[in-house]
């Protein structure tokens, strides 16, 4: 059974440009949440996928959107980037099947930083 | 809306000592509640969550923590800690209203010292 993983593990970009994250959710789970951590803080959730639909969504501004595909990988796309955005993002799969309170399982995450 | 409070933002302690991480929550409705523990560049792992049932949960690496619902509070403890119990850990809620959401509060970052 693979883990989630995520590419890549570190990026650098400039103000203004846009990013692609990407996670490959645990074998046989069907939701996918994104997680920004800014360093020193705790995970702030973004949203959260089920079955290719967004499922909820935190307080961030739509130039934060996602997609999720049928083989329930995943991806975080950034626009517009601002210095604030330099964080680490998490992603984390779960089997909603299992109820709710199931385990999410964590990625290592993306270090983005923005200069 | 939920919160979570990590009252220490740090808590060094001595290999081998007892060590209480203190998390305080709030929420209108009913909560699952979860610690995390997070090594250095890495993601989170769970280390324990109280759904339903007994207010004692024990965990992996030693861990249990007590929900108390009068108090809103979900603490972590370890009888003896060890060098490798030094990470960020993070305590987290979610609700029935929220799905698999997760609010994580600041973090504690746990320092053992030889």
């Amino acid at each position: 059974e693979t883990g989630v993983t995520q590419s890549p593990t570190h990026l650098i970009k400039t103000r203004g440009q846009q990013v692609t994250l990407r996670c490959s959710s645990q074998s046989g789970h069907n939701t996918v949440s994104w997680y920004q951590q800014a360093l020193g803080q705790g995970p702030q959730f973004i949203f959260q996928y089920y079955r290719e639909e967004e499922n909820g969504r935190g307080n961030f501004p739509p130039r934060f959107s996602g997609l999720q595909f049928p083989n329930y990988s995943s991806e975080l796309n950034v626009n517009a980037l601002e210095l604030d955005d330099s964080a680490l993002y998490l992603c984390a799969s779960t089997d909603v099947r299992g109820g709710r309170g199931n385990e999410q399982f964590f990625g290592p995450g993306t270090r983005l930083t923005v200069l | 809306a939920q919160s979570v409070t990590q009252l220490d933002s740090q808590v060094p302690v001595f290999e081998e000592a007892p060590v209480e991480l203190r998390c305080n929550y709030s929420s209108s409705v009913s909560v699952y509640l979860f610690w995390y523990v997070q090594y250095p560049n890495q993601g989170l792992q769970l280390l324990l969550k109280y759904l339903s049932g007994s207010t004692l949960v024990k965990g992996i690496n030693g861990f249990e923590a007590e929900f108390n619902k009068s108090q809103t509070s979900f603490h972590l403890r370890k009888p003896s800690v060890h060098i490798s119990d030094t990470a960020e850990y993070f305590c987290a809620v979610g609700d029935n209203n929220a799905g698999n959401m997760l609010t994580f509060g600041g973090g504690t970052r746990l320092m053992v010292k030889p």
